[in-house]
């Protein structure tokens, strides 16, 4: 039964590198989110998608990319890293866009930048 | 637009002290949805509760308890005889506006000590 699965569990990149965060869930969950925690912020929402093959910007997505490769998988991509995006990162689904039904989380994924 | 805020950001109680955890709420949705979920120091978050707005009916499970007043937009969680495994953030989330998308507090750091 694993939910909502996120690889990697801990990333370090240098200014500049590019990665990409999986994330994948094995609820049959419409929609999936991608948000970012830091210290102080609680969670803000990076991208979101409503269902296979939407995707929508949430509160921060500067210097993110999203892919929704299937209605299991959903991508956050950093492509030039930067210090400002040190965080840890929780991918999460959710039936019916999380009205009636809770969104289950990942483990999430720290990252640093140095 | 909708938001939730969590004045509270650090409370610290002795083991078998009660505590509350306030959250209020913005939204222009008459349907929108309430949830609390627990952050442990591992990390990851645990969900705990979901209540609709329909429902004002307060609820207990175990030492939890939860105070929903839409007169007052809250939505209250107490820890009865708080114990140091309660340690934790909780998050307050609020979901509405047809995509519903569940939008985060800042969170509230509770700490119990022996």
């Amino acid at each position: 039964n694993a939910g909502v699965t996120q690889t990697p569990k801990f990333q370090v990149l240098k200014t500049g590198q590019s990665m990409t965060l999986q994330c994948a869930q094995d609820m049959n969950h419409n929609s999936m989110y991608w948000y970012r925690q830091d210290p102080g912020m609680g969670l803000r929402l990076i991208y979101y998608s409503a269902s296979e093959g939407t995707t929508d910007k949430g509160e921060v997505p500067n210097g993110y990319n999203v892919s929704r490769l299937n209605k299991r998988e959903f991508s956050l991509r950093l492509e030039s890293a930067a210090p400002s995006q040190t965080s840890v990162y929780f991918c999460a689904s959710s039936e019916l866009g999380g009205g009636n039904t809770e969104a289950f989380f990942g483990q999430g994924t720290r990252l640093t930048v140095v | 637009a909708q938001k939730v805020t969590q004045a509270q950001t650090e409370i610290s109680v002795v083991e078998k002290e009660d505590v509350t955890l306030d959250c209020v709420y913005e939204t222009r949705d008459t349907t929108y949805y309430l949830f609390w979920y627990k952050q442990p120091p591992s990390g990851e978050l645990v969900f705990l509760i979901r209540r609709n707005s329909f429902d004002e009916q307060n609820e207990i499970s175990g030492r939890y308890s939860w105070n929903f007043q839409k007169s007052t937009s809250s939505f209250n969680f107490t820890i009865t005889a708080s114990q140091v495994v309660d340690s934790a953030v909780y998050f307050c989330a609020l979901s509405s506006g047809g995509s519903y998308i569940p939008t985060f507090g800042r969170g509230t750091s509770l700490i119990v000590h022996p």
